[in-house]
């Protein structure tokens, strides 16, 4: 079975941007979490979707959201892109909401110049 | 690949020792924890997870601790090899079902 699919595995954006990131969850799971990750903070909750619809939400601003389709295949967007945003975006996918344990794909790293 | 962690702590074993990492966690109520194991250029792989109404669950060459008066876990591993060099999480599960992730720690295994 594949496993977790997130693509591209990197990209780089300048200041001001937009970006799109893809997660294809493992076939049969239905929930998808997408999590930051940089060496000063560790590893953030960014957001939970389940069915379509956002079940939980971590402490980032607005300009990151995210969305799934019917198919369980997420996208998460970062508008007007900072320095900041510089980190590997990790997704993770699992059979049902909040069901543990949460399966990780391999990354997106994401460079603002 | 990349660093997941400029200052992680850092554990040096010798190949064929055991390993044991540890990790405190900050909320009384969680009561499910999982370990992650992160190899460079890679994501998190579940490694091993244990439930808040057990004290020890034991795997393949690993065994998870748990105590909860002191709030600490902790991961053992067996015979450890060059594979198992990697960065380790626990994490926790909090309200909501979302998990929050310790910051880590590197092990080196010395050959």
């Amino acid at each position: 079975k594949a496993g977790v699919t997130q693509t591209p595995r990197y990209l780089i954006k300048t200041r001001g941007q937009q970006v799109t990131l893809s997660c294809s969850p493992i076939s049969g799971h239905r929930s998808v979490s997408w999590y930051q990750q940089t060496p000063g903070q560790g590893l953030q909750f960014l957001f939970e979707y389940f069915s379509e619809t956002q079940r939980n939400k971590g402490n980032f601003p607005g300009r990151f959201s995210g969305r799934q389709f019917s198919n369980s295949r997420s996208e998460m967007n970062v508008s007007t892109l900072e320095l900041g945003d510089s980190a590997l975006y990790l997704c993770a996918s699992s059979l049902e909401a909040g069901h543990q344990p949460q399966h990780f794909g391999d990354g997106t790293r994401l460079s603002i110049l | 690949g990349e660093s997941v962690g400029l200052h992680l702590p850092t554990l040096s074993v010798q190949e064929g020792d055991n390993s044991i990492i540890n990790c405190a966690y900050s909320n009384s109520a969680s009561d499910y924890f999982i370990w992650y194991k992160q190899e460079s250029g890679k994501g998190p792989q579940f490694i091993i997870d244990i439930r808040s109404n057990m004290d020890k669950r034991q795997g393949q060459r690993v065994t998870v601790l748990l105590n909860k008066t002191v709030k600490h876990l902790s991961l053992q591993i067996a015979a450890t090899q060059p594979g198992d060099s990697a960065v380790y999480f626990c994490a926790e599960i909090n309200a909501g079902n979302m998990l929050t992730f310790g910051g880590g720690t590197r092990l080196m295994v010395k050959p």
